[in-house]
């Protein structure tokens, strides 16, 4: 079956720098990935997705990016702000109706 | 648009005692209906899926079961809780394109 791998497991950055979290997958079916926000108490949130057949897709600071030879996929979040603290899943789909998600990432920003 | 609910928002229970969780969809027909847990400060695991009335699957063999009446109707049951079932239950409605919307959650705590 699928197998997502996601890093890194924390991550701390500056306000105003961008942060990257990358998920790997194993199965070249799988063609759809999404990914999650979730803050402390709260239920994840989809934040943006991506389908196999494009490379990149963007919503204002968010861009996720899709290499399907090398089966992975990241989160780029830019000028980041204390509001996006939080903790971040990747998932993956290729047809089974169930997503297998990533380990989630703890995001700092820091002031 | 589409809302889901979940209910109780939050339950302490004994060992031993039986659950109830339910969840429901509104604004949609036919969902895909699924049941994840998420222990303190850890990643969502898939408990249940359902693509139809009375289709349940399980990915984990547990002591917990689930249960779809209706359409929009999703309950995860206990007969005999144990200590390793706390957590956070999150449940989640998906589309034919493998999207899916997470419910507000039930935080359970087993005593």
């Amino acid at each position: 079956g699928e197998n997502v791998e996601q890093h890194p497991s924390t991550l701390s950055v500056q306000e105003g720098d961008s942060a990257v979290i990358k998920c790997t997958y194993s199965d070249s079916a799988s063609n759809y990935f999404p990914w999650y926000k979730q803050e402390l108490g709260k239920r994840p949130q989809l934040i943006i997705d991506i389908r196999s057949n494009v490379g990149e897709k963007k919503d204002q600071r968010i861009a996720v990016t899709l290499n399907k030879t090398a089966k992975h996929f990241s989160l780029h979040i830019t000028e980041t702000q204390p509001e996006d603290s939080a903790v971040y899943f990747c998932a993956a789909a290729g047809g089974a109706q169930k997503l297998v998600f990533g380990q989630g990432t703890r995001l700092t920003i820091n002031p | 648009s589409q809302t889901i609910h979940q209910w109780p928002a939050t339950l302490v229970q004994p060992v031993g005692s039986p659950l109830s969780l339910e969840c429901t969809v509104e604004g949609t027909s036919n969902p895909n209906l699924y049941w994840y847990r998420q222990a303190a400060g850890r990643g969502l695991q898939l408990l249940f899926y359902s693509v139809g009335i009375g289709q349940i699957s399980s990915e984990v063999p547990q002591n917990l079961s689930a249960s779809r009446p209706q359409d929009r109707q999703f309950i995860l049951s206990s007969k005999k809780l144990l200590l390793s079932d706390s957590g956070f239950y999150l449940c989640a409605w998906g589309t034919s394109s493998e999207t899916q919307y997470f419910g507000p959650g039930t935080r359970l705590l087993v005593l």
